[in-house]
Order: structure tokens, then sequence, then C-alpha cells
């Protein structure tokens, strides 16, 4: 099966530092998507692209949250600098046109 | 804006039974409504998609159905196993102009043998 591909899964990180998440889509979706989860807001949409345009970005904080897709096979979400407060899973996301959202597994990142 | 309500409590049930669970929203009825499977560790999994205008879907053993008077949305899942375990969540798209689902809490399931 197709799937959505994240990395890194895991990553800790001091307070202060940049951090980058990346994600292959499934080739051939050209809606993608970035969510962010934890357990008190559960999943929150941050930013998401149609054919690596971004469309919606208001979930984001803007001042040190990024988002960007510089090709069809790279989305990347960056966080500049990091705050304890960023600790969650991370999800991308794409989807084929009225159909259902794929998932990756997720980057887990802690900030200390 | 746009509520999604569904039991935080876990539901626990006995194999071989039904489980219902239940998904509430306010304001606007949505464009379509999902629901997802998502185990600890991993990314949720797309199950079914009902539109605003049927009343029920299904897919081997779940089965959906979507009251735009009541503003709930039921999952079904007949003859329960203990691998249907997990949280499930529901999500709803406000309108077909736009690609944004917004997800509920979700609820765990609970099937014990």
């Amino acid at each position: 099966d197709a799937r959505v591909t994240q990395t890194p899964r895991h990553k800790v990180t001091e307070m202060g530092q940049e951090v980058t998440m990346r994600c292959q889509p499934i080739l051939g979706h050209n809606t993608v998507f970035w969510y962010r989860q934890t357990m008190m807001q559960g999943l929150e949409l941050l930013a998401y692209f149609r054919n690596r345009a971004p469309l919606d970005d208001s979930g984001m904080p803007k001042d040190r949250f990024s988002a960007e897709m510089p090709d069809a096979t790279l989305a990347t979400l960056k966080i500049q600098p990091s705050e304890p407060r960023d600790s969650a899973v991370y999800f991308c996301a794409s989807q084929e046109a009225n159909y259902g959202y794929t998932f990756g597994s997720g980057t887990r990142l802690t900030v200390v | 804006s746009q509520k999604i309500e569904q039991n935080s409590e876990a539901l626990n049930i006995q194999e071989g039974k039904t489980a219902t669970l239940t998904c509430n929203y306010t304001n606007y009825s949505p464009a379509y409504l999902q629901w997802y499977r998502q185990d600890p560790g991993r990314g949720p999994v797309f199950l079914l998609l009902i539109r605003e205008n049927e009343k029920e879907k299904r897919k081997e053993r779940l089965k959906v159905t979507f009251d735009t008077t009541l503003k709930q949305s039921l999952f079904h899942i007949t003859a329960s196993q203990p691998a249907d375990s997990a949280t499930y969540l529901c999500a709803l798209i406000r309108s077909y102009n736009t690609d944004k689902l917004i997800f509920g809490t979700g609820t765990r399931l609970q099937v014990f043998p």
C-alpha cells in the first residue's frame, strides 16, 4: 500500500533550537496537510497545501512556525525557535480528491 | 466555530457485541463526515465517509449513520473483536469548497474477550 512517510519519528530538542519535520506525501495526492495532536487539544489543523500552493495556515503560530512544499514529493514544517509548549505529535496527511486522508506515522517532538 | 463532541469516556464491550460510538456537532451541518481509527503511536486510518445527503453507509462490519436533524453521526461495529480496540475519531468537512477536516477528540473502544 502507498504510504505517507514522515521523518524523524522522534525528536528531542532544547528550547530555542530550530526543528524541521519532513513529509513525503503519496504520489498523485494533490492536497497535503499538517496536523498537531496533543492530549488536551486533540488533532488541530496547522496548514495545508493544494498542488503545492499554501491554502490555509490560520492554525499555525506565524511568528515561529513555517510550512513549505518545495516540490511535490516533500513538505516541511519548521519551528524556530522551539518552545516546550510545542511538544506534541505532528502528523502529515495527504488526500486524493473527495476521499479520506492518509496519515503518516507522525513525528513525536519533545522540547525541553 | 464548529464543535465536535465525542464521548471522552472509554467504551468497554464484550467480544461479539455491537459497539456504537456517537459523534455530535454544533452549528452548521457539514458537507460530509468521516470516521477514522487510531492506534497508540500511529496516525489515524481512514474508515468511512458519508455525505450530507446519505443516511447510512456500510463497509464490512462497519456502519455509519448521519442524521442532519439531530446533528449526529453514529458509528457501529458489529460482531466486535479484541482487534477492534482503538480510538475512533469523527471528523467533518464544512463544505464542498474546502478540504479542511475538523476532528473530534475521539472515543477509546476496548473490546474484551
